[in-house]
């Protein structure tokens, strides 16, 4: 089983729509999680970090659930600007670096 | 700041020849790490390091060395190049951002590497 895993997409959808995507890690010891964007021809950004209580950024919401080692995000009311890939990020423990996921694909229509 | 910048942007190698691919940070980061990104495998780990002087191996490390003697620089050798190693490089560097555990990570521009 890989650590992260998440639905490759691509998720194809108009602008307004809302979207979720989900992820599975498999390592149950994981500290942290995170969400990164990744646009196209360019480096991984930060989009924000996963907490057990859940997190919310503006039209961004992340879930963890970590009985079931389960990350989403949703995005709510898409642009077209919100295009790009979206990385799933595990942390597995201290002192180790970032493992990602193979990433998700969206692209947002007029 | 300038954060993490990469040198050289773009390179081309024939097989066999070696070369440095250059990684600085500004932000005083204890941690830095090498990835690579190829298509349909996603970001895959090379080597990092959790402090000056000391480095470990990712998933992928073989034809790779590093090396981190100051907290700035991180730079990734290659050995002899392989058409294998075609792909795009990314450095990255991060801090623990609270007691929680959370790393902030913030990877530099990107080297695009041509091995023929």
């Amino acid at each position: 089983r890989k650590e992260v895993e998440q639905d490759p997409g691509p998720f194809n959808v108009p602008e307004g729509a809302t979207v979720a995507f989900n992820c599975t890690y498999s390592n149950s010891a994981s500290q942290s999680f995170f969400w990164y964007r990744q646009d196209c021809r360019k480096e991984p950004k930060l989009l924000m970090s996963v907490y057990s209580s859940g997190n919310e950024d503006g039209r961004f919401t992340a879930q963890l659930n970590r009985a079931s080692q389960y990350i989403s995000l949703l995005i709510r009311d898409s642009k077209l600007s919100d295009s790009a890939t979206y990385l799933c990020v595990v942390k597995p423990w201290a002192g180790t670096a970032l493992i990602f996921g193979k990433g998700t694909t969206l692209s947002v229509s007029s | 700041n300038a954060g993490v910048t990469q040198t050289p942007k773009f390179q081309v190698l024939k097989t066999g020849q070696s070369m440095t691919l250059q990684c600085a940070q500004d932000m005083n980061h204890e941690y830095m790490s090498w990835y690579r990104q190829d298509p349909g495998m996603g970001l895959r780990l090379i080597h990092y390091s959790v402090g000056a002087g000391i480095t470990d191996q990712g998933e992928v490390p073989n034809g790779y060395n590093v090396s981190r003697s100051t907290t700035e620089d991180f730079p990734l050798r290659l050995l002899s190049a392989a058409p294998s190693q075609t792909s795009v490089y990314f450095c990255a560097s991060s801090y623990r951002r609270d007691r929680g555990g959370t790393y902030e990570q913030y990877f530099g521009p990107g080297t695009r590497l041509t091995v023929t």
